[in-house]
């Protein structure tokens, strides 16, 4: 079974902050991804990474930065958090039929 | 912007009854199209999927119709029963240069009542 694990399922943080959120996966897959989800808005892709440290930005990069040293591990990065990144956060990785393996996703409160 | 549309946002079902969730799409290129189900406080988990080169994928109470030439796809559940009531998400996948993207609908959360 893929295994995709976030670093947190929970977290508050002050606006300013910078923010750090973890995705390891276990399956060896070359691409991995990270997602907000809000209500009504659906997934939307802020970052992907093909490989070890290549990377591209998604649909809404803006305020995100993406760190990837090994393969197994993508890292998301907020700079300098703000209240409009409250969100839930969703790491994946893609297998090589297409499929992506999700994790249980952070959710980010910024105050 | 590649979309996805996604249709009802919300859908009551009594126990026993078909749930059909309805996607459309725009791009051309899209080459797979997967449905994901989403519990409360989890991440979303892959469904069904289906390719292009195929009307229909069936797996259980779970079915995917895909109509190429309109440009649409749906989610059938048979006999719906409460541990359904989740909230599913359709998507589209393109090949770029350097990975499969997904574009995902906006989610149609599904209550089963008894």
């Amino acid at each position: 079974d893929v295994k995709v694990t976030q670093s947190s399922r929970y977290l508050v943080k002050r606006t300013g902050e910078k923010v750090f959120l973890e995705c390891v996966q276990d399956m060896d897959h070359e691409n991995m991804f990270w997602y907000r989800q809000d209500p009504g808005l659906g997934l939307r892709l802020i970052y992907f990474s093909y490989d070890v440290k290549m990377k591209e930005k998604g649909d809404i990069p803006e305020g995100y930065s993406v760190s990837r040293e090994k393969k197994e591990r993508f890292s998301l990065i907020l700079e300098s958090a703000s209240t409009n990144q409250t969100s839930m956060y969703l790491c994946a990785s893609i297998g090589t039929r297409a499929e992506q393996y999700f994790g249980p996703g952070t959710r980010l409160t910024v105050t | 912007q590649q979309q996805v549309k996604q249709s009802p946002q919300s859908l009551i079902v009594q126990k026993g009854g078909i749930s059909i969730i309805n996607c459309a799409y725009e791009n051309t290129a899209f080459d797979y199209f997967p449905w994901y189900q989403q519990f409360p406080g989890k991440g979303p988990a892959l469904l069904i999927a289906i390719r292009p080169d195929v009307s229909e994928k069936k797996e259980g109470r779970f079915t995917i119709s895909f109509n190429k030439s309109a440009k649409q796809f749906s989610l059938h559940i048979m006999d719906s029963q409460p541990g359904d009531s989740a909230t599913y998400f359709c998507a589209a996948s393109i090949r770029t240069g350097t990975a499969s993207k997904l574009t995902f609908g906006t989610g149609t959360r599904l209550q089963v009542t008894l």
